[in-house]
Formats: structure tokens, C-alpha cells, sequence
């Protein structure tokens, strides 16, 4: 089944212990993105990555880390987390092109104390 | 500064009705528009999308609206169903491939 896997999917921590979430695909996407939901903002766009070894800033990326060593993989990382990163993320990957119809994990809750 | 907006957070109508999600935008750059659909617990799916070319695009239950001139577009669903509630998302794409959301609008279709 095609897919985009996200874990965990619900996560509590407290202030500044680094946390990563994990990304996979299994359906050779070159194009994978990170995004945050909050309300009233809708989703936006954390950051990006045209294919390996190729990322760049969305539209908020600060305090997030990302890599993109394989093609199935995009970790999302959180080096020193804060109240303000509380939020739903979701990843999303997709074959680019016209549209750039991206297909999303089900998303990670993340809560920080 | 939001360059895609979804103006009505909630919308509630009767099944069988007609349902009408509305955006509008203002990049005239944008070249592509998609509506996601999100249930509860779940990611955005795709549902339909329309090109910056075209004025109209429909999928069975499903039409899209684009009006260029008002930057305004609006998805259609009729008639409704109660499966139909979720989440409504616009977005558009700019050149390249990044897109661009709108904050939402609830959609409740009443049995």
C-alpha cells in the first residue's frame, strides 16, 4: 500500500530535550516537506527537500532541523524544543510536477511542557 | 501576510444540498490550485484541482470554480453528504513546486 509513515504519532516532552520524528515513503517520491498545522493558520510549510542530499527552507523553519540522507526517509529534528513548537505536523511527499500533488502522513501531535 | 485565505471557518449544511467552500488568493503567480479534504485523526487527502487556465474543473460530486480576475475560487459539492463532513483545505501552488494553504473551513452536512 502506498503510504507516508510518521512516528510517533503522539509525543509529549518537556522544554529543550531534542526529539526527532520520523518520515518514510515507499513510493519514490523525490519531493518530501514538512509542514505545521496550528489553528486559524492553516498548514505551513516547515522545510522542504527536492530529492538526497537536497533541503531548503520553508516558510518556518526556525528552531527544526531536517536530512534527507535516503530517498524514503526525512526525519524532522527538534534540537532544543519549545511551548511555542506545541503544534500538528505532518509530512508530505510527492513526484513534484504541474500540480505537486502531495500525499500526507497522519500526522504527529507534539506537545512541549 | 496570508496569500491564501479561506474566509468562512466553519460552514454547516442540510445532506442532499448544495455545499460551497470559498478562497481567494493574492499571488497572480500561482499556476495551480488543489482542494485537500482532512478528516479527524488523519492526513490531507487530495480531492480535485484546477489549473491557473482554466475557469472550471469537476469530479463527480465535486466542481471547482476559478475566477482569475477576482482571485477567487470556490469548490462545490452536491449533493452533500454526511460522509462529505471534514475539513476543507485550498491551496495553490507557486511556480516550482511549493504549496501555499489556507487556514481551513470546517464543513458539517447535517443528516
Amino acid at each position: 500500500e502506498a503510504q507516508v509513515t510518521q512516528n510517533p504519532r503522539y509525543l509529549i516532552t518537556v522544554t529543550g530535550k531534542k526529539l526527532t520524528v520520523t518520515c518514510s515513503q515507499n513510493m519514490n517520491h523525490e519531493y518530501m516537506s514538512w509542514y505545521r498545522q496550528d489553528p486559524g493558520l492553516g498548514l505551513r510549510q516547515i522545510y522542504y527537500s527536492m530529492n538526497v542530499e537536497v533541503t531548503d527552507k520553508g516558510d518556518v523553519p526556525e528552531g527544526y532541523k531536517v536530512s534527507r540522507k535516503e530517498k524514503r526517509n526525512f526525519p524532522l529534528i527538534l534540537e532544543s524544543p519549545s511551548p511555542n513548537q506545541t503544534s500538528l505536523y505532518f509530512c508530505a511527499s510527492s513526484f513534484g510536477g504541474a500540480k505537486n500533488i502531495q500525499y500526507f502522513g497522519a500526522g504527529t501531535r507534539l506537545s512541549v511542557l | 501576510d496570508q496569500q491564501v485565505k479561506q474566509n468562512s471557518p466553519s460552514l454547516s449544511v442540510q445532506e442532499g444540498r448544495i455545499s460551497i467552500l470559498n478562497c481567494d488568493y493574492t499571488n497572480s503567480m500561482f499556476d495551480y490550485f488543489l482542494w485537500y479534504k482532512k478528516y479527524p485523526a488523519e492526513g490531507p487527502t487530495f480531492l480535485i484541482s484546477i489549473s491557473s487556465i482554466k475557469d472550471k474543473n469537476e469530479d463527480g460530486r465535486f466542481t471547482v470554480f476559478l475566477n482569475k480576475s477576482a482571485k477567487h475560487l470556490s469548490l462545490h459539492i452536491v449533493p452533500s453528504q454526511p460522509g462529505d463532513s471534514a475539513v476543507y483545505f485550498c491551496a495553490a501552488k507557486e511556480y516550482g513546486n511549493k504549496l501555499v494553504f489556507g487556514a481551513g473551513t470546517i464543513l458539517r452536512v447535517k443528516s
